[in-house]
């Protein structure tokens, strides 16, 4: 079955750049999606079609798309970008829809 | 406002059958695919199913195929998941998320309703 593959943690102090990478063999055909959860909350996309941005999403965070690999970037991170994020694509003929496991944002 | 809000959740035994509903508003149900995505305590999001925005296709991942069903009324605009068979390892919070118009990410999601199965 069709996999993402994401780091599981990363770690910055306030005010660095967060860079979080998923890989997938279809990202190259297939759009990347993002999103952050809280704790005891849903998820809420914060990154749409690799690199558009929702309407409400602070601009410190951006998407961009490499081949294989789908990237979120954090710029600037602050305390409340702490938080679990999940990249999500489909396969190459969009019958399964697949998310990365998760990446634990700690914002030290 | 868009709103998503799931139902039907509870204990059940192992080998039983549950139906979770999710009911929709502040938006025209019948113009979206809608989605199921699981979440087992402590562990991260896993895709369950999605139906298109008149039923025509539905797709499930290989963990729930052949167990679960997703159907939808959009008269009641409401989407459903029928669940049987459950196993312990479904146990999860279970979200409907709805799928954007133009592009496949999931722009809006409920709170979830959580299913524990055990005996």
């Amino acid at each position: 079955s069709y996999e993402l593959t994401q780091p599981p943690s990363v770690s910055m102090s306030p005010g660095q750049t967060a860079r979080i990478t998923c890989s997938g063999d279809a990202l190259p055909t297939q759009y990347g999606y993002w999103y952050q959860q809280k704790p005891g909350q849903a998820p809420l996309l914060v990154i749409f079609k690799d690199t558009e941005r929702p309407s409400g999403i602070p601009e410190r965070f951006s998407g961009s798309s490499s081949g294989t690999t789908v990237t979120l970037t954090i710029s600037g991170v602050q305390a409340e970008d702490e938080a679990d994020y999940y990249c999500q694509s489909a396969n190459n003929d969009s019958t399964s829809w697949v998310f990365g496991g998760g990446t634990k944002l700690t914002v030290l | 406002q868009v709103q998503l809000v799931e139902s039907g959740g509870g204990v059940v035994q192992p080998g039983r059958s549950l139906r979770l509903s999710c009911g929709a508003s502040g938006f025209t149900f019948s113009g979206h695919a809608m989605h199921w995505v699981r979440q087992a305590p402590g562990k991260g999001l896993e895709w369950v199913a999605v139906i298109s925005s008149h039923a025509t296709n539905k797709y499930y991942a290989d963990s729930v195929k052949g167990r679960f069903t997703i159907s939808r009324d959009n008269s009641m605009n409401t989407v459903y998941l029928q669940m049987n068979s459950l196993r312990r390892e479904d146990t999860a919070v279970y979200f409907c998320a709805r799928r954007a118009a133009t592009d496949g990410s999931l722009d809006y999601w409920g709170q979830g309703t959580l299913v524990t199965v055990s005996s």
